[in-house]
């Protein structure tokens, strides 16, 4: 199987504040993940890619000191929103590659965030 | 021209209708060929693969890729209403590069 997984799956936080969510591969290993964003009924918008050990590639109009990205491991990846608004507010959701695959992603089941 | 397009729909069938999903693409050298299923308010879930031309058949679903056409389809046969959610392709050239998605065609299967 290629199982990713996402903490927390909801989340509310107060305007100012910092949250983190972690992304993780649970029986493969991930030497790519991605983060994405997604409005209602929008698309997919990339956020950053997460290489293991190196500093994400951030897209265009994505503000690195604001997402904050650590993949520590071949396993895990945080998001961490910091100082969140509540524009920031939103689903967002990561993906995995796997080491030895080629192509495909594998997604976790998203984290909504609200900012109040 | 954008890099990928997927007509958003939304797009309605009668339960066990064989329904016909399309994306086109202007990048010759995108490899991989993939179809997600995404339900409200969920990441999105593989449902297919397939590296370069050819067709994929996995129960209900058949994934075909023309290359020369740059053009995907995926089609479902014996629609249920459960397969009511929405379904992105996406291609990419290899597993470390990001992979670039439609926009999503929307489907509403009725019982």
């Amino acid at each position: 199987g290629a199982v990713v997984s996402q903490h927390p799956s909801r989340v509310i936080c107060k305007s100012g504040t910092s949250v983190k969510i972690e992304c993780r591969s649970l029986d493969f290993q991930a030497t790519t993940m991605f983060w994405y964003r997604q409005f209602p009924k929008k698309s997919l918008m990339l956020m950053a890619t997460s290489n293991e050990g190196s500093k994400a590639t951030y897209e265009q109009g994505v503000e690195k000191d604001k997402f904050l990205i650590n993949h520590a491991s071949l396993t895990l990846s945080t998001l961490t929103v910091t100082s969140a608004h509540p524009e920031d507010s939103s689903f967002y959701i990561c993906s995995a590659s796997k080491v030895a695959g080629a192509g495909e992603q594998y997604f976790g089941p998203g984290t909504r965030l609200t900012v109040t | 021209q954008k890099e990928v397009e997927q007509d958003p729909g939304p797009l309605s069938v009668p339960e066990g209708a064989i329904v016909s999903l399309n994306c086109t693409y202007s990048n010759s050298a995108f490899q991989y060929f993939m179809w997600y299923r995404q339900y409200s308010r969920k990441g999105p879930e593989l449902l297919m693969y397939t590296y370069s031309s050819g067709n994929k058949e996995d129960g209900r679903f058949t994934a075909q890729v023309d290359k020369s056409s740059k053009y995907i389809s995926l089609f479902i046969r014996d629609s249920q209403p459960s397969d009511s959610a929405t379904y992105l392709c996406a291609m990419g050239n290899s597993g470390n590069t990001p992979l670039v998605f439609g926009k999503g065609t929307r489907l509403s299967v009725i019982a």
